[in-house]
């Protein structure tokens, strides 16, 4: 079965600190890869997908390359703000029908990101 | 549109009691996700549907849970006897099917918090 799995938290970082939450998966056929944001008292957010291999995901400053060989998608932005502090998914899902499927998703565990000024 | 609404963000309810919560898509979108996310997890797969129908249930899904999508708008998740080990945040996020069965982005509502007493 599909799984994926988080660097553990939590991450505590000083502002314009450079970030890297690692992320590795384990799928059957060809996953796309997503990272997901969850703000204080707000839902799930997409940040950034990678739908092949060596792909890369970028959005607000964040980036993530999709990596077959080493099955990992890890996130990084080279200087963080107070604002980006969150609950960061990575997650997976695959499509049977040969598809993107951004549906069916199979999450991390989630890494919590706090920034100090 | 304000996205995909959930009802009610809280509920408190004794063990035993039948609770029903209510999800509100994205109103083009016609496929809906229902999902659970405990404490300090990510959130995990429940079932789904495509308009009306239920595609896909998980094995999470006991028989004390049931969820309708009844005309293929709003659905509704409904927990009979509930337990303890059901207290969790119920998610519920939609998206659109193409033709080539791949999904838009997967949007997701704020949740509803369940804590069983």
């Amino acid at each position: 079965g599909n799984s994926v799995t988080q660097m553990e938290g939590p991450v505590t970082l000083s502002e314009e600190a450079f970030l890297t939450i690692n992320c590795t998966y384990t799928a059957t056929g060809y996953p796309s890869l997503f990272w997901y944001v969850q703000y204080p008292g707000e839902g799930l957010q997409l940040l950034l997908k990678a739908t092949k291999a060596d792909d890369k995901g970028s959005n607000k400053g964040f980036e993530a390359t999709y990596r077959k060989e080493t099955t990992s998608f890890h996130l990084e932005k080279g200087s963080v703000q107070v604002s980006d502090s969150a609950v960061y998914f990575c997650a997976l899902s695959t499509s049977r029908a040969g598809g993107t499927s951004y549906g069916k998703l199979t999450f991390g565990q989630g890494t919590i990101l706090t920034v100090h000024p | 549109d304000t996205g995909v609404s959930q009802d009610p963000r809280h509920k408190i309810t004794k063990r035993g009691q039948n609770v029903t919560f209510r999800c509100d898509p994205i109103s083009e979108h016609n496929r809906l996700y229902w999902y659970r996310q405990t404490l300090g997890q990510g959130p995990e797969f429940l079932t789904y549907f495509q308009n009306e129908a239920q595609l896909e249930k998980s094995r999470l899904l006991s028989d004390r849970f049931s969820a309708e999508r009844p005309k293929g708008s709003f659905s509704t998740l409904e927990i009979q006897r509930t337990e303890q080990g059901d207290s969790a945040m119920y998610l519920c996020a939609s998206s659109f099917s193409l033709r080539d069965r791949s999904n838009t982005e997967a949007f997701f509502g704020q949740g509803t918090r369940l804590t069983v007493v």
